[in-house]
């Protein structure tokens, strides 16, 4: 059964505007969600995160908002740019510290110029 | 430049051959993990270790084996590889303190 869900395979958005990625959780013992972004041919890279205690967090061209009660979290990417398209992982831990981490399936976003 | 190295990049092996992944790392980091990806899927998790401390998933089959002989390497052994295993197999390092991962290029296997 998965934990964390990204039900949106693919996103295309154009450049200059909002990209909005969302995630959605079912275990409620998660404590710390990350996002992560890869390009082809590498791996993921950490992107940002978010505790539990927090509903937002902000860094430069991207916020993740967290809402607990809604198992809910998302990703926004202002402005988008076409150095943005790639996939978009969503991931989520038990451990403050952010250790063995539990990952959706990813979105596919295409920022097109 | 610190990183997380996994070799080869692309493994081709045949059906029921064992065979070895590998992850080397110049971060120090005490955590490492073993992922498996099949297309459009999560990344799963195999195992992982803190130190040499080896923790398995419940659900991964006993046909997938891993060692860490130092802090530096750790290594994913396909005992009998089906055409189920066919996989992109991601190696990830994290330190006790967080922060998250810091992952390898990965190596995708092709079971012919």
């Amino acid at each position: 059964d998965q934990q964390v869900k990204q039900n949106s395979p693919s996103l295309s958005v154009q450049e200059g505007r909002i990209s909005i990625l969302n995630c959605d959780y079912t275990n409620s013992m998660f404590d710390y969600f990350l996002w992560y972004k890869k390009y082809p041919a590498e791996g993921p890279t950490f992107l940002i995160s978010i505790s539990s205690i927090k509903d937002k967090n902000e860094d430069g061209r991207f916020t993740v908002f967290l809402n607990k009660s809604a198992k809910h979290l998302s990703l926004h990417i202002v402005p988008s740019q076409p150095g943005d398209s790639a996939v978009y992982f969503c991931a989520a831990s038990e451990e403050s510290n952010g250790n063995k981490l539990v990952f959706g399936a990813g979105t596919i976003l295409r920022v097109k110029s | 430049d610190a990183m997380v190295i996994q070799n080869p990049r692309y493994q081709v092996t045949q059906f029921g051959k064992p065979v070895t992944l590998s992850c080397s790392q110049t971060l120090n980091h005490n955590v490492m993990y073993w992922y498996q990806q099949k297309s459009s899927q999560a990344p799963k998790l195999l195992f992982h270790y803190y130190d040499k401390d080896f923790n398995n998933e419940a659900d991964t089959p006993d046909n997938f084996q891993s060692r860490r002989p130092n802090t530096s390497f750790c290594f994913l052994d396909i005992r009998s590889p089906g055409l189920g295993d066919a996989a992109m197999y991601l190696c990830a390092t994290s330190s006790l303190e967080g922060n998250g991962y810091t992952f390898g290029s990965g190596t995708r296997l092709t079971v012919v």
